[in-house]
C-alpha cells in the first residue's frame, strides 16, 4: 500500500514563528503536493514538485515556501506564521507515467497559529 | 481560470434513497477524480475516470464522466449511514512542468435512518 506520512497531526505555533511541515512517501513517487483545506473553500494547492529540487507554485503560494532535497520528502515552510495560516495541511503524492494515477494523501496536519 | 463546481454542497438523505452529486468544470479535460473524506480523516481515492463516457461502480456508488458537457456525476443508490462523508471531485490542470489537480469545494453527505 502507498503510504504518505506527515510529521505531526496537530501543531500549535505562535505568530511570527518559522514552521516546518514534513511529508514523506514510501512509493518512489515523482510528484508531491501540498494543499491547505479550509471549511467552505475545499482544497487549495499551495506548491507542488515533479522532481528533486524542483518546485512549482500552486494557487496560493504567498507566505509559504517548499523544499525537496530527496525524492521521498517534501517540506512546507511557513517563514513567519500568521493567524490566517491556521488550517488543515494535506500532503499528497502521485507517480508519473503513461497512465494517469490518482493522488495519495497523508493524514493531514492541523496547524493552529496563535 | 479553471473552476470546478460541485452541487449540492450539503446533502441530507434518508437511508434507502437515491441521489446524485454533480461536478461541473470549466476547461477541457479527459480525466476526473472522485475522493471521499471522513470527518477528521484524510482523502481516499474512490474513482479515476479517464475518458468520455467512462463509468465506474463500487458498491452503492457509481461515477460517470461526460467530457463534452464537462460534467461528472456521482450517483448514490439506496444510501446507508456508512456513506456519510464529504465527497470531492477534482480535475487535471496542466502546468508547464506537469499536472496538478483542482478540487471542487466538496459535497457533505449525511445519511440518516
Amino acid at each position: 500500500d502507498v503510504k504518505v506520512t506527515q510529521s505531526s497531526r496537530y501543531l500549535v505555533k505562535r505568530t511570527g514563528e518559522k514552521v516546518f511541515l514534513e511529508c514523506v512517501q514510501d512509493m518512489d513517487h515523482e510528484n508531491m503536493f501540498w494543499y491547505r483545506q479550509d471549511p467552505g473553500l475545499g482544497l487549495r494547492l499551495i506548491y507542488f514538485s515533479y522532481d528533486v529540487k524542483m518546485k512549482e507554485k500552486g494557487d496560493i503560494p504567498e507566505g509559504y515556501s517548499v523544499s525537496r532535497e530527496k525524492k521521498e520528502r517534501f517540506s512546507l515552510i511557513l517563514e513567519s506564521a500568521s493567524t490566517n495560516q491556521t488550517s488543515m495541511y494535506l500532503c499528497a503524492s502521485s507517480r508519473t507515467g503513461p497512465i494517469t494515477d490518482t493522488q495519495y494523501f497523508g493524514p493531514g496536519t492541523r496547524l493552529t497559529v496563535l | 481560470e479553471l473552476k470546478v463546481e460541485q452541487n449540492p454542497l450539503f446533502l441530507s438523505m434518508q437511508e434507502g434513497k437515491n441521489y446524485t452529486i454533480y461536478c461541473n468544470y470549466s476547461t477541457t479535460s479527459d480525466r476526473l477524480y472522485w475522493y471521499r473524506q471522513d470527518p477528521g480523516k484524510s482523502l481516499e481515492s474512490l474513482f479515476v475516470l479517464l475518458s468520455n463516457g467512462a463509468v465506474k461502480q463500487e458498491g452503492r456508488l457509481m461515477a460517470s464522466l461526460d467530457t463534452k458537457a464537462r460534467l461528472s456525476t456521482l450517483h448514490i443508490t439506496a444510501a446507508v449511514h456508512d456513506l456519510s462523508a464529504t465527497y470531492f471531485c477534482a480535475v487535471d490542470m496542466i502546468h508547464q512542468a506537469g499536472t496538478a489537480l483542482i478540487f471542487g469545494k466538496g459535497t457533505t453527505l449525511s445519511v440518516s435512518s
